[in-house]
């Protein structure tokens, strides 16, 4: 099972460009990359998922290097309402395969 | 998208009786269902995974006598923590594949008294 590595906590300001980290040395070739967003007391939220190079949706950007080994989200023009715990996670979920989580980045957006 | 559902957002219960979290995919079949639980200010860790028609698997340290998981049909998994104690307290989370990737339920806070 791949295992993710991120740092523990970030802290921004309104309006910056939040880019978060995620190593995954060991991903395996069917292994997608996905990036949920948890606020407390809720269940993990999907952000945005992608298996290689640059993924872009309404929310969030994702930037896969060639070799897969590493990942990063980032979130363009953060608020106040971003503040939340980020988790990466590696898993192939054609395949069913359960997912392991890291300890996630903890992201504070200060006014 | 998929989605599931998972209830009761909450509840509280007296130590030692029994409570019920039920997990349901509402577009899209499940035929595996994760578990989690998840402690104050630490991440999900993995309990079990269930599948259509046939044992759950639990992680090690986890009790399959305590923590009774059904997985009924292909749109419903449930799990029991029987004999609820105190430190059974925490945020049980369920978690499907489908197509789109996985997809968790809203999450079920319990607090044992």
């Amino acid at each position: 099972l791949a295992k993710t590595t991120q740092p523990i906590s970030m802290d921004s300001y309104e309006g910056q460009e939040v880019n978060i980290t995620c190593s995954h040395n060991n991903i395996a070739t069917n292994d997608y990359i996905t990036w949920y967003q948890q606020f407390p007391s809720q269940g993990p939220r999907f952000i945005i998922q992608g298996y290689k190079t640059k993924v872009t949706n309404e929310v969030a950007s994702l930037f896969i290097p060639a070799d897969r080994k590493s990942s990063t989200l980032s979130l363009p023009r953060v608020s106040l309402s971003d503040t939340a715990v980020y988790y990466c996670l590696v898993g192939d979920h054609n395949a069913g395969n359960m997912l392991t989580f890291g300890g996630g980045t903890r992201l504070m957006v200060k006014p | 998208g998929a989605v599931v559902s998972q209830h009761p957002s909450w509840v509280i219960c007296k130590s030692g009786t029994s409570v019920k979290i039920e997990c349901r995919s509402l577009d899209f079949q499940a035929t595996t269902m994760f578990w989690y639980r998840q402690f104050p200010k630490q991440s999900l860790m993995l309990m079990a995974t269930s599948n259509e028609g046939s044992k759950a698997t639990y992680e090690q340290g986890v009790e399959k006598d305590k923590f009774l998981i059904n997985h009924a049909s292909l749109t419903l998994s449930t799990l029991t923590v029987t004999s609820a104690h105190p430190e059974d307290s925490s945020f049980y989370i369920c978690s499907a594949p489908s197509d789109y990737g996985y997809t968790f339920g809203s999450g079920t806070r319990l607090t044992v008294v």
